[in-house]
């Protein structure tokens, strides 16, 4: 089965620093990786998206990387704030746009002050 | 409307009883995906729709749930005997059909507690 795994339960990190998250996944590269926000009691927001054939995309303060070598998604918040502390959710989806989203466990991130 | 809608926002069921959730995707996305979230933020895929058609129900324990899209209706998510094991929270999420169609939109969820 295709799994995604996301090894850090929580990260804390001071606030203007770069929180680095890190998912991986297994088996063959899946066409696509995106990159979810979920806050306590709410449903997961989406930030970003990256293709198997792209290496990088960046949106504002957000980067997120995939490396198909290492069969891995880097994603990265630049001059953190104490408003990025939530659960961030790696997922990967199928060959098409239809397809059910295979999530990660999330990492949680607190960005203290 | 421009967000998922879930109902209600919490369930109480005692265990054997039946639930019914509902979601009303956005207006003019053609999928619809629910999800089940439980204990540390596992996400567990149950079923999708394309329209009123189901697209994927791999993920559904089928002896005791069941799901509909139904036109002009909000889509509904039913247990029947529900089981202490079932509580978590449901999220539902749409989709469209083009555009960034690969986005999932999703709604604040329903929490379901069986007792």
């Amino acid at each position: 089965s295709q799994k995604i795994e996301q090894n850090s339960e929580a990260l804390n990190i001071q606030e203007g620093k770069t929180a680095t998250l890190t998912c991986n996944y297994t088996n063959y590269s899946p066409a696509y990786l995106q990159w979810y926000r979920q806050d306590p009691g709410r449903g997961p927001v989406f930030l970003l998206l990256i293709r198997e054939n792209e290496k990088e995309k960046r949106k504002e303060r957000l980067k997120v990387t995939f490396d198909t070598t290492l069969k891995q998604s880097l994603f990265h918040i630049t001059a953190s704030q104490p408003a990025d502390s939530a659960t961030y959710l790696c997922a990967r989806g199928g060959g098409t746009g239809r397809r059910a989203l295979t999530f990660g466990s999330g990492t949680r991130l607190q960005v203290q002050p | 409307g421009e967000e998922v809608a879930q109902t209600p926002k919490h369930l109480v069921r005692g265990e054997g009883q039946k639930a019914k959730l509902y979601c009303a995707p956005i207006k003019g996305h053609s999928y619809v995906f629910w999800y089940q979230q439980v204990l540390k933020n596992e996400f567990k895929f149950l079923i999708s729709f394309q329209n009123e058609n189901v697209f994927d129900e791999t993920g559904m324990p089928k002896e005791r749930f069941s799901a509909k899209c139904l036109p002009n209706s909000p889509c509904s998510l039913e247990i029947q005997a529900t089981k202490l094991e079932d509580s978590a929270v449901y999220f539902c999420a749409s989709s469209p059909i083009d555009g960034d169609q690969e986005t999932q939109y999703f709604g604040p969820g329903t929490r379901l507690l069986v007792l």
